[in-house]
C-alpha cells in the first residue's frame, strides 16, 4: 500500500515533442506529490509538486496532471529539449509522518 | 545559502572494512533522510530522522548499517564489514519539517567496495 509505481522505465522523445511520465499510488493518505529531476552525478532536485486539491499545476514547460479518483498523476514536459535529458522520479508523502515514497524513476532522453 | 553537503564525494574501500559517510543538512532543517541508489536504479530509503523523535530505521538493509544524528544537525551513516553489494551512491536529503516538505538532496557519496 506504500508503493508508487512509475512508468515507463525509459523514454526517448524527439526535440520539441511531449514527454509523458505516469505514476500511480495506493495509499489515499498521501497528500503531497512531487517530481524530482536528477542529472548524472548529481542528487535529485525538486522540479514541480502538487497537492490533491487541484487537478493540474503548470510551471513553464512542465505540467502535473492529477487524478484523485484514479490515484494517478503524471508529468508532461512540453517542447522537450535535449537539456531535459535526465532521470525523473515521482514521489508521494503525507504530512502525518509517513516517509516519502519514490517511484523507480524514468530515464528520459531527448534527441536533438 | 549553502545546500546539503556530503563527504567524502568518493570512497573506495576493501571488503570487510568499516566506512563512515557524513551529511551536513541545510541549517534549520529538522528532517534528514538517507537513501541508497545503485547504478541506474531508483532511490532506496534507508533511515529518516525528524527532530528529537526516534528515527525511522525501517529501510536499513542489515544490522551492518547504522546512522546517528548529533545535535539535530550533522548525520553519519556507518556501514560495518562492507560487502561488494554495498557499492552504490549514498544520498542524504534534508527538509524543513514533516515529510510533505520539499527534500533537498546532497550530491551523494559514491561508495565502491572492492
Amino acid at each position: 500500500q506504500q508503493q508508487v509505481k512509475q512508468s515507463p522505465q525509459s523514454l526517448i522523445v524527439q526535440k520539441g515533442g511531449i514527454s509523458i511520465i505516469n505514476c500511480a499510488y495506493e495509499n489515499t493518505a498521501f497528500d503531497y506529490f512531487p517530481w524530482y529531476q536528477q542529472f548524472p552525478g548529481k542528487g535529485p532536485a525538486l522540479l514541480i509538486a502538487i497537492r490533491p486539491d487541484v487537478s493540474e499545476k503548470k510551471e513553464g514547460r512542465f505540467t502535473i496532471s492529477f487524478n484523485k479518483s484514479a490515484k494517478q498523476f503524471s508529468l508532461h514536459i512540453m517542447d522537450s529539449q535535449p537539456g531535459d535529458s535526465a532521470t525523473y522520479f515521482c514521489a508521494a508523502s503525507n504530512g502525518g509522518g509517513f516517509k516519502t515514497i519514490f517511484g523507480a524513476g524514468t530515464r528520459l532522453f531527448v534527441k536533438a | 545559502g549553502a545546500g546539503v553537503s556530503q563527504s567524502p564525494s568518493n570512497k573506495v574501500t576493501e571488503k570487510g572494512k568499516d566506512v563512515e559517510l557524513r551529511c551536513d543538512p541545510i541549517s534549520g532543517h529538522t528532517a534528514l533522510y538517507w537513501y541508497r541508489q545503485r547504478l541506474g536504479q531508483g532511490l532506496e530509503f534507508l533511515i529518516y530522522f525528524q527532530g528529537n523523535s526516534a528515527p525511522d530505521k525501517s529501510g536499513l538493509p542489515s544490522d551492518r548499517f547504522s546512522a546517528e544524528r548529533t545535535g539535530g544537525s550533522v548525520s553519519t551513516l556507518t556501514i560495518q564489514r562492507t560487502q561488494q553489494e554495498d557499492s552504490a551512491v549514498y544520498l542524504c536529503a534534508s527538509s524543513q519539517g514533516l515529510s510533505s516538505d520539499t527534500q533537498y538532496f546532497g550530491p551523494g557519496t559514491r561508495l565502491t567496495v572492492l
